[in-house]
């Protein structure tokens, strides 16, 4: 079984829909995030959710929302599209504790593109 | 911005040990080094992190220099599959949903020939 697994893998739309990534972590970690990267492949986290609750809400528009319905699930939500937000949308898990890794497990991506 | 500095590009012979380099000169007192990988359309994936000690795993090694400015991670013995980006990433080893925000810069982009 995918550890961290994301649908859809692709994603083509047209400006101005809204559209959805939903994300879900089988490993029963606590926290979960949004990354992205861009056509530079440089890759910045969006947001982080730990037990439900965002922790980290990075300089993102508020047209795209994350939500977190239990701590196995965080999903994307990108209102307004528009040409800039053409990227690979990562999710990724982690297990905070007393004595944190600091290893995050990442998704296999979302590519979505903006026509 | 990151951090560190890396080589944008090295090449190194299938079954021959990898060496890729990372300059962290501003780097913290509380400030870990990371290492993750990226290969060619997937998430990135962990390798390896350290404080000041060197270590080891089942995928690579970490050397860290005694003033903790610099830091190579070694790959043994690199195969086709170890074709990737290489990221060194430092940062506190926060707690919570902190502890994930690594700034990933461009990495180095590692060839395996055969």
């Amino acid at each position: 079984d995918t550890a961290v697994s994301q649908t859809p893998k692709y994603l083509v739309t047209q400006m101005g829909n809204d559209k959805s990534i939903k994300c879900e972590q089988n490993l029963g970690h606590d926290t979960m995030y949004w990354y992205k990267q861009d056509s530079k492949k440089f890759l910045k986290i969006m947001f982080s959710y730990n037990n439900k609750e965002l922790i980290i809400n990075e300089t993102v528009p508020n047209r795209f929302s994350p939500k977190s319905p239990d701590k196995a699930h965080l999903n994307l939500h990108i209102n307004s599209l528009e040409l800039g937000d053409s990227a690979v949308y990562f999710c990724a898990s982690s297990q905070p504790g007393l004595r944190p890794t600091g290893e995050l497990f990442f998704g296999e991506g979302s590519r979505l593109t903006v026509l | 911005d990151a951090k560190t500095t890396q080589p944008p590009s090295m090449d190194c012979a299938e079954g021959r040990a990898a060496n890729l380099p990372c300059n962290h000169s501003t780097i913290s007192g509380n400030e870990y080094v990371y290492w993750y990988r990226q290969i060619h359309s997937q998430g990135p994936q962990y390798i390896i992190h350290g404080l000041k000690n060197n270590e080891t795993n089942e995928m690579a090694s970490l050397i860290i220099t005694e003033d903790r400015k610099s830091s190579t991670l070694i790959l043994p013995h690199a195969t086709l599959r170890d074709t990737a980006v290489y990221y060194c990433i430092v940062r506190v080893q926060g707690y919570g949903g902190s502890q994930g925000n690594l700034i990933f810069g461009k990495g180095t982009k590692l060839s395996v020939k055969p």
